[in-house]
């Protein structure tokens, strides 16, 4: 069973703080791993799709780097806004022979207090 | 606007009783996925398809049916064989069903037993 955590399970941030939350795997057989971003009565929406070591990628204040030899991958918030409040998600698949299923962690839910 | 719907929003089930869970995507994407999400866990993939008239079990498919008649619909249908179908249910769809594509995903479903 492949085991993706997400830590922590939530935090709380002041308005205008930059934060940063994880998401960890096993890092043999790494193939891809997705960040989405889902607001409370809302459907998930995708953030990111990583898939090479070192990868970095960046939309507005988000960003997430990936590191696959040790099997990580950070999201990061710059100057934090409410409507960043929502759970963060990550998904990941280890392998592409004929797998096509990814699997999420149990996500970061977010706060951000005016 | 393009995009996945689900309904009915909420959903009440007897005991004994097989409900069917509807899922319309206007994307015209090929994949289409089923997710069961559950307090404290990760989203858990039930079933999913590449392609018109094929489908595949994912991790929890017990107690559960699809089919895939049609490009754009791909109900879920949650039969008294489920021992516990109080969830909530993400319908996704992608444009192929490579692990690298970007999944969206619908409003979802609350299923209750009575």
């Amino acid at each position: 069973i492949l085991n993706v955590e997400q830590s922590p399970q939530s935090l709380h941030v002041q308005e205008g703080d930059s934060t940063n939350f994880t998401c960890s795997f096993p890092s043999s057989n790494f193939y891809a791993l997705h960040w989405y971003r889902w607001e409370t009565a809302k459907s998930p929406e995708a953030l990111f799709v990583m898939t090479l070591n070192g990868d970095e990628k960046k939309k507005g204040r988000i960003s997430a780097t990936l590191n696959t030899k040790e099997g990580y991958s950070y999201l990061y918030i710059k100057g934090s806004q409410p409507e960043d409040s929502a759970t963060y998600l990550c998904a990941l698949s280890l392998s592409n022979f004929g797998n096509e299923k990814l699997t999420f962690g149990t996500g970061t839910r977010l706060t951000i207090i005016p | 606007d393009g995009g996945i719907t689900q309904s009915p929003k909420y959903l009440f089930r007897k005991e004994g009783q097989n409900v069917t869970l509807s899922c319309e995507q206007n994307l015209n994407h090929d994949a289409m996925y089923w997710y069961r999400q559950d307090p404290g866990q990760g989203l858990r993939l039930i079933y999913y398809s590449q392609i018109v008239n094929d489908f595949q079990k994912g991790d929890i498919a017990e107690g559960y049916s699809v089919s895939r008649e049609k490009k754009e619909s791909f109900p879920l249908t949650v039969t008294s064989a489920q021992k516990n179908p109080t969830a909530f249910y993400l319908c996704a769809s992608s444009m192929t069903s490579g692990i690298k594509e970007t999944q969206y995903f619908g409003p979802g479903t609350r299923l209750l037993v009575l």
